[in-house]
């Protein structure tokens, strides 16, 4: 079956660095997109990978290795605003978009 | 100017009610698709529409069906409601083929059956 893994909950610190993991188990991989959900909102998109490496934007950052079925979403000098949901999804061979369950997100002071 | 609107935001209705959720995209995007999202917050693609194919979820009930008037619209009719229908749903929209391009997510529709 196709399966995406993600931690279901993580806390960091206010102008803190976090890491939140992406493993994906897919038949076949066409793209890995990460959307950002604040509690009650819609998701909206942060990024999308379909090349081995990391892509900059801003305080945020996503990796991929393909190779290893491994993404990261790396978000840099934490605010407040970024307690949150963190969703991966993967785009299979039908292009078919698999969601991971997402991981929450909470910020401390 | 919303990009992707869909009303009503809230619908509290009975079990056995019908009822129907509107989505329109301003966007010009080919594709639009609607999700249901549960309690555990995990989003569950239910159709997938352009103006070429419909791509129905298979775990789908039939007593849930999209009708798009144009591109544009994308809306969700429900018949006979069941207490498990009671969910956020979400419309959304991309352009090109599906899944090939980000999503643009309307504000979703919490509905609440009694």
């Amino acid at each position: 079956g196709q399966n995406i893994d993600q931690p279901t909950e993580m806390t960091a610190t206010e102008g803190a660095i976090v890491q939140i993991n992406c493993t994906y188990q897919t038949s076949g991989f066409n793209g890995l997109f990460w959307y950002q959900q604040h509690a009650g909102e819609a998701p909206t998109f942060l990024s999308y990978n379909v090349l081995d490496g990391l892509e900059e934007k801003g305080r945020f950052s996503s990796f991929l290795s393909r190779s290893k079925g491994y993404s990261y979403l790396l978000l840099k000098e934490l605010q407040m605003k970024d307690s949150a949901s963190y969703l991966c999804a993967v785009v299979d061979s039908n292009y078919q978009l698999i969601w991971g369950a997402g991981t929450k997100l909470i910020i401390k002071p | 100017d919303t990009a992707v609107s869909q009303t009503p935001k809230y619908l509290v209705t009975q079990m056995g009610n019908d009822k129907s959720i509107k989505c329109e995209q301003n966007l010009g995007h080919d594709t639009m698709y609607w999700y249901k999202q549960d309690s555990k917050k995990f989003l569950k693609i239910m159709f997938s529409y352009n103006n070429k194919e419909l791509i129905i979820n298979e775990t789908v009930p039939n007593r849930f069906s999209p009708k798009s008037p144009d591109k544009a619209h994308l809306n969700l009719h429900i018949n006979s409601l069941e207490l498990g229908d009671s969910a956020v749903y979400f419309c959304a929209s991309s352009q090109g083929e599906w899944n090939t391009g980000e999503l643009f997510f309307g504000e979703g529709s919490r509905l609440t059956v009694l």
